[in-house]
C-alpha cells in the first residue's frame, strides 16, 4: 500500500531564509502527489500538484516542488520565508489503485522567526 | 461559489449520542471522501463516495455510516460517540477518480466528553 513519510514534524526558519520540507513516499509511482498549506482553523488549500510532465512543479505563494522518482521524494522549497508562510504543510498521493484515494503523510509545521 | 460547505463547524456530544455532519458541495464533483484530523497523524480517510449511491469505507470507518443520495450531498452520521471520535473531521471533493486534487470544507471541530 502507498505511504506518505514527511520528516520533521516541526521547522523553523527565519524570515528571508530557505524553506525545505522533506515527503518522500513508497516505491510504487503514484499517479499524483500534492502539497496542501493549512492555516490556523481552516481547511486545506491546494499549494501545488504534480501529475505528468514536468518534475518542477511551482505553485502559489511562491512554493515549488520537484518529483525525483529515483529518490522516491518530492520535497517542497521557497527561497525566502515570509511570516505569513507559518502554517501546516501536508504532503499527499494518490493511490495505485482505481479508486485514487489521496493518502497524507503526518504534517510539518513551518515556523517562521521574524 | 461556495465550493465544499461544512456544518455545524464546532460540536460537542456526550458519549453515546449520535449525530450527522453535513457536507455539500456546489461543483458537481464525482467524488467526495471523509477524513479525520489528529495532532501527528495527518488526515485519515474514512469513508468515500465515487457518485451518488455508491460508498466504501477508508482507513478507521468503524463507528461512522455515510450515505450519497444526491451527487452534492455526503453526510457522515456517528452512531454512537465515544471520547476517541474526538477530532477535527474535514469533508473533501474531486472532480473525478482521474483528478484527485481535493477541495477541502473548513471543517466540523468535535469533541466528545
Amino acid at each position: 500500500a502507498q505511504s506518505v513519510t514527511q520528516l520533521g514534524s516541526h521547522v523553523s526558519v527565519s524570515e528571508g531564509a530557505l524553506v525545505l520540507l522533506r515527503c518522500n513516499y513508497s516505491s510504487s509511482v503514484p499517479p499524483y502527489l500534492f502539497w496542501y498549506v493549512q492555516y490556523p482553523n481552516q481547511g486545506l488549500q491546494l499549494l501545488l500538484k504534480y501529475t505528468t510532465g514536468a518534475t518542477l512543479v511551482k505553485g502559489i505563494n511562491g512554493f515549488e516542488a520537484e518529483f525525483k522518482k529515483s529518490e522516491t521524494s518530492f520535497h517542497l522549497t521557497k527561497p525566502s520565508a515570509h511570516m505569513s508562510d507559518a502554517a501546516e504543510y501536508f504532503c499527499a498521493v494518490s493511490g495505485t489503485d482505481s479508486s485514487y484515494k489521496l493518502i497524507f503523510g503526518s504534517g510539518t509545521r513551518l515556523l517562521v522567526r521574524p | 461559489n461556495a465550493g465544499v460547505t461544512q456544518t455545524p463547524k464546532f460540536q460537542v456530544l456526550k458519549t453515546g449520542q449520535s449525530m450527522t455532519l453535513q457536507c455539500a458541495q456546489d461543483m458537481n464533483h464525482e467524488y467526495m471522501s471523509w477524513y479525520r484530523q489528529d495532532p501527528g497523524m495527518g488526515l485519515r480517510l474514512i469513508h468515500y463516495s465515487v457518485g451518488a449511491g455508491i460508498t466504501d469505507q477508508g482507513e478507521v470507518p468503524n463507528g461512522y455510516n455515510v450515505s450519497r443520495s444526491t451527487t452534492e450531498d455526503f453526510p457522515l452520521r456517528l452512531l454512537s460517540a465515544a471520547p476517541s471520535q474526538t477530532s477535527v473531521y474535514f469533508c473533501a471533493s474531486s472532480y473525478s477518480g482521474r483528478d484527485p486534487e481535493a477541495f477541502f470544507g473548513q471543517g466540523t471541530r468535535l469533541t466528545v466528553v
